[in-house]
C-alpha cells in the first residue's frame, strides 16, 4: 500500500545542533507538506513543495529549511535548533493543490 | 482574527448523542473544506471533505457547508466513546489547507 513514512519518529537534540526530519512518500504525490503542531496553536505550515526542485515558505519557516531532489522524498532542516522547535513535526502530501491532504506519523522533536 | 476558528471545547456528549463541531473560516473564497479527527498521540486522518453548500453525509457523519455565513459543521450521530478525539476542521487558503486549533470531543459512557 501507498503510504507516507517520516523518520526519526523521536528524536533529542541539543540547542544549536543540525537536525533533519526525513519524510518519504509512495503516492507519487507532486505536493509536499511540512506541518508543526504545538498546543494552543494547532497545526501551522512550515514549507511546502509542489514538485521536484520547488520550495516554499509557509507561517512559520523561520529556521526551517527544506529541499525537494525527487518526487518522494521532502527532508526538513533545523539549522540551528532552538528550544523553541521543541514540537510534533507532520510531514504530509496530496495529489491536488488545496486537496486532502494525507499525514505521515509524526515526528517528535526535543531540543534540549 | 484566525483564519479558521473552533471552538477548543472539551465538547462532552453522552453515549447514543449527536455531537455537533462548529468552525468558521475568514477567506471569503475558500472553496475546499475538510474535517480530520485525531487521537492523541497520532496523525491526523481525514474524515470527510465538502466542496458545495448543503449537507454531505457519510455513514454516522455529516458535514455542513454555508459559504454564506462562512460556516462548515459536522454532525456525528450516535456518539459512541470511540469518537473521542479531536476535529480539527481545515480550510484552503488558495492553495493551501490552513487548520483551525481542532476541538475536543469527549464521548461519555
Amino acid at each position: 500500500d501507498a503510504e507516507i513514512t517520516q523518520s526519526p519518529r523521536h528524536k533529542i537534540t541539543e540547542t544549536g545542533r543540525q537536525v533533519t526530519l526525513a519524510c518519504h512518500q509512495t503516492w507519487n504525490h507532486n505536493n509536499m507538506f511540512w506541518y508543526r503542531q504545538d498546543l494552543g496553536h494547532g497545526l501551522r505550515l512550515i514549507h511546502y513543495s509542489y514538485g521536484v526542485q520547488d520550495t516554499n515558505k509557509g507561517e512559520v519557516s523561520d529556521g526551517y529549511s527544506v529541499s525537494r531532489s525527487n518526487t518522494e522524498d521532502l527532508p526538513l532542516t533545523l539549522e540551528s535548533a532552538a528550544s523553541s522547535q521543541t514540537s510534533v513535526y507532520f510531514c504530509a502530501s496530496s495529489k491536488d493543490p488545496g486537496n486532502t491532504i494525507y499525514f505521515g506519523e509524526g515526528s517528535w522533536l526535543t531540543v534540549v | 482574527q484566525k483564519e479558521v476558528e473552533q471552538n477548543s471545547g472539551p465538547l462532552s456528549v453522552p453515549e447514543g448523542a449527536i455531537a455537533s463541531l462548529n468552525c468558521t473560516y475568514s477567506d471569503r473564497v475558500s472553496q475546499s473544506f475538510f474535517w480530520y479527527r485525531q487521537y492523541s498521540g497520532k496523525s491526523p486522518e481525514l474524515i470527510m471533505s465538502i466542496y458545495s453548500n448543503g449537507d454531505k453525509e457519510d455513514g454516522r457523519f455529516t458535514a455542513q457547508l454555508n459559504k454564506a455565513s462562512q460556516y462548515v459543521s459536522l454532525l456525528i450521530r450516535d456518539s459512541q466513546p470511540s469518537d473521542s478525539a479531536t476535529y480539527l476542521c481545515a480550510v484552503t487558503n488558495t492553495d493551501k489547507l490552513i487548520f483551525g486549533t481542532g476541538t475536543r470531543l469527549q464521548v461519555f459512557p
